[in-house]
């Protein structure tokens, strides 16, 4: 069984930094890219970050770009998500997303909680 | 990196059908056969529904559907259950590890 499970999150001070961490099992972690999802607030979700398999492509949304950086430990099984100098509209649930054999995200985590504020 | 667009809500009567529609640019719906649906009930993760445009899931029932026409990508729900009320988003592959989310919508079941 695939699980996805986030943690990391938490009230933090803007400006201030936080790392998000993501568990996985129950598949072959190094064989998919992995992405970071945000839910926020009153809108909706917001694709964050991708990595592939290998660490050899990374992608974010504009609005974290020099921010946020995502990284990942194949031989830990685990993707994480740097978030650094951190703003009021970085408060959202953040979760882990696995992609599936082509380009959709076929397994969620719960979300880790991320709220930003002084 | 704008967000496709997507109706705010949808509703209509148990047994009856509703389609989503979701609007994007040549560089991510029109672009790539890769548009995906999820739907996500209240404090819960969101959940797969449909991807590669219109292929379902294995447990997903035949009541969703989808499709797609140049830029816009949309999403049928047929024989509307009361557990179909939930917010669902559409999300397209955008090139080299990226994507797109649509602006949501959430259907309710008068």
């Amino acid at each position: 069984e695939v699980q996805l499970v986030e943690s990391g999150g938490g009230l933090v001070q803007p400006g201030r930094s936080l790392r998000l961490s993501c568990a996985a099992s129950g598949f072959t972690f190094d064989d998919y890219a992995m992405h970071w999802v945000r839910l926020v607030p009153g809108k909706g979700l917001e694709w964050v970050s991708g990595i592939s398999w290998n660490s050899g492509s990374v992608a974010y949304v504009d609005s974290v770009k020099g921010r946020f950086t995502i990284s990942r430990d194949n031989a830990k099984n685990f993707l994480y998500l740097q978030m650094n100098s951190l703003r009021a509209e970085d408060t959202a649930l953040y979760y882990c997303a696995k992609e599936g054999p082509t380009y959709y995200f076929d397994y969620w985590g719960q979300g880790t909680l991320v709220t930003v504020s002084s | 990196q704008s967000a496709l667009t997507q109706p705010p809500s949808a509703s209509g009567s148990p047994g009856q059908s509703v389609t989503i529609s979701c609007t994007g640019t040549s560089s991510d719906v029109g672009g790539y056969n890769y548009v995906s649906w999820y739907q996500q009930h209240p404090g819960k993760a969101p959940k797969l529904m449909i991807y590669e445009v219109s292929e379902r899931p294995s447990g997903v029932p035949d009541r969703f559907s989808g499709s797609k026409s140049g830029n816009t990508a949309s999403l049928t729900v047929s024989g509307l259950q009361a557990e179909d009320e939930a917010d669902y988003y559409c999300s397209s592959y955008a090139g080299i590890t990226n994507y797109v989310f649509g602006t949501g919508t959430k259907v309710t079941v008068l």
